[in-house]
């Protein structure tokens, strides 16, 4: 049974950095381009950043680009998201997504908060 | 940059009638366009893959169609367990970035 388990969010101050992950399991993670999918109170699905399989390409939004990294363990089947700078509107639920053929997300863990407020 | 519309933004309807959402994309995507189902509290489901493709374990009464700019998503008779928000998604070819559109949020009439 493929699942994604995020973990890591939080109250942070404006500012502040934070690192949110998620631990894969149920099918070969190498094999997959993975993504953060982000979703603030009461709003719709906002994609924030997608990586290779091997993490040598990496893609942003271009409201976290410099701000946000994306990265990957393979060896531990675990996906993160650095986020430093963190700003009131980055308020969100964020979503690890399996990428499936490249273009979809078939699979998504079950969020975690990311609150950002003083 | 390609943005989605989807129309429209609320839809009251009673269990047992026929769904018929719309998603327009600023420029053609070709077949590249999927539709999530999200209920609250839940992460999104992928329902439609390529426009017209039932992902795996949907129910037939999902259907997508639809090519270029233009598509649709019908549930023929809907039940108590489909309403929620819907959202339609696609991929730029290069780079690969995301984007989603604004969601259709199906309620009980």
């Amino acid at each position: 049974e493929v699942q994604l388990v995020e973990s890591g969010g939080g109250l942070v101050q404006p500012g502040g950095s934070l690192r949110v992950s998620c631990v894969a399991s149920g099918f070969t993670f190498s094999s997959y381009w993975m993504s953060w999918v982000r979703q603030a109170p009461g709003k719709g699905l906002e994609w924030v950043a997608n990586i290779k399989q091997d993490g040598t390409e990496k893609y942003y939004v271009d409201s976290v680009k410099g701000r946000f990294t994306i990265s990957r363990d393979n060896a531990k089947n675990s996906l993160y998201l650095q986020m430093n700078s963190l700003r009131a509107e980055d308020t969100a639920v964020f979503y690890c997504g399996r990428v499936v053929g490249a273009n979809y997300f078939d699979y998504w863990g079950q969020g975690t908060l990311v609150t950002v407020s003083s | 940059e390609i943005v989605l519309t989807q129309s429209p933004a609320t839809l009251s309807l009673s269990p047992g009638e026929r769904a018929t959402l719309s998603c327009r994309a600023s420029q053609s995507v070709s077949s590249y366009l999927a539709w999530y189902q999200q209920k609250p509290g839940q992460a999104p489901r992928l329902l439609i893959y390529d426009a017209s493709n039932r992902a795996t374990g949907i129910p037939a009464r999902f259907s997508g169609s639809g090519s270029g700019t233009d598509f649709t998503l019908t549930i023929s008779s809907l039940e108590p367990e489909d309403f929620a928000v819907y959202y339609c998604q696609q991929r730029t070819n290069w780079p690969p970035i995301f984007t989603f559109g604004p969601g259709t949020k199906v309620d009980i009439k």
